[in-house]
């Protein structure tokens, strides 16, 4: 399974663009690359998904360099609820390969007002 | 739909106690996986059930058993407890295992 490593922890602003760097050097061929959103003594709440180059839903972009050994998270304008830690995961989502999906400690993000 | 539901929400027990915490998936989502979070090691995976087959395992002793039922229905048991063993146990289903993890809100057992 690759590991990943991520920054323990970032500050931001309101309404300020945040981007977290996930690393993942030894991401194997049918890895996909996935981030969850985690709140306080809740369980974690998947936020997006990809395998290369770039992927935006309702709530955040996922970019993803050609080499796929790093991706970024980028969450735009934050909000003081937007504070909570943040997974990033690498796994290989074909359904024969079953969960074991390895979460790391995570990256604590605290939006400030 | 209805989400993940967890049962009981919280739980305390003392040293040597056994305990079965309950986790209904999400309708029609047939692999059920369990973890750890603590504060020190963060979230560890458990265990995954598929068709009432236990298809992953975490590096965990084997006082953590679980079980599936017929109707996707889970239950974790850890015998013996340990301090240690206090924790947020979460319970994630999905429809194939490796897609969308969809988390209930955990049960908080203690252990004294």
């Amino acid at each position: 399974l690759a590991k990943t490593t991520q920054p323990i922890s970032m500050d931001s602003y309101e309404g300020q663009e945040v981007n977290i760097t996930c690393s993942h050097n030894n991401i194997a061929t049918n890895d996909y690359i996935t981030w969850y959103q985690q709140f306080p003594s809740q369980g974690p709440r998947f936020i997006i998904q990809g395998y290369k180059t770039k992927v935006t839903n309702e709530v955040a972009s996922l970019f993803i360099p050609a080499d796929r050994k790093s991706s970024t998270l980028s969450l735009p304008r934050v909000s003081l609820s937007d504070t909570a830690v943040y997974y990033c995961l690498v796994g290989d989502i074909r359904p024969n390969a079953g969960n074991m999906l390895t979460f790391g400690g995570g990256t604590r993000l605290m939006v400030k007002p | 739909k209805a989400g993940v539901t967890q049962t009981p929400r919280y739980l305390i027990k003392t040293r040597g106690q056994q305990v079965t915490l309950s986790c209904s998936p999400i309708s029609g989502h047939r692999s059920v996986s369990w973890y750890q979070q603590t504060p020190g090691q963060g979230l560890q995976f458990l265990f995954e059930y598929f068709s009432e087959t236990q298809r992953n395992k975490g590096n965990f002793p084997g006082r953590f058993s679980g079980r599936q039922f017929s109707n996707s229905r889970s239950e974790m048991n850890v015998s013996t407890l340990e301090l240690g063993d206090s924790a947020l146990y979460l319970c994630a289903s999905s429809w194939a295992g490796t897609d969308t993890q969809y988390f209930g809100p955990g049960t908080r057992l203690t252990v004294l």
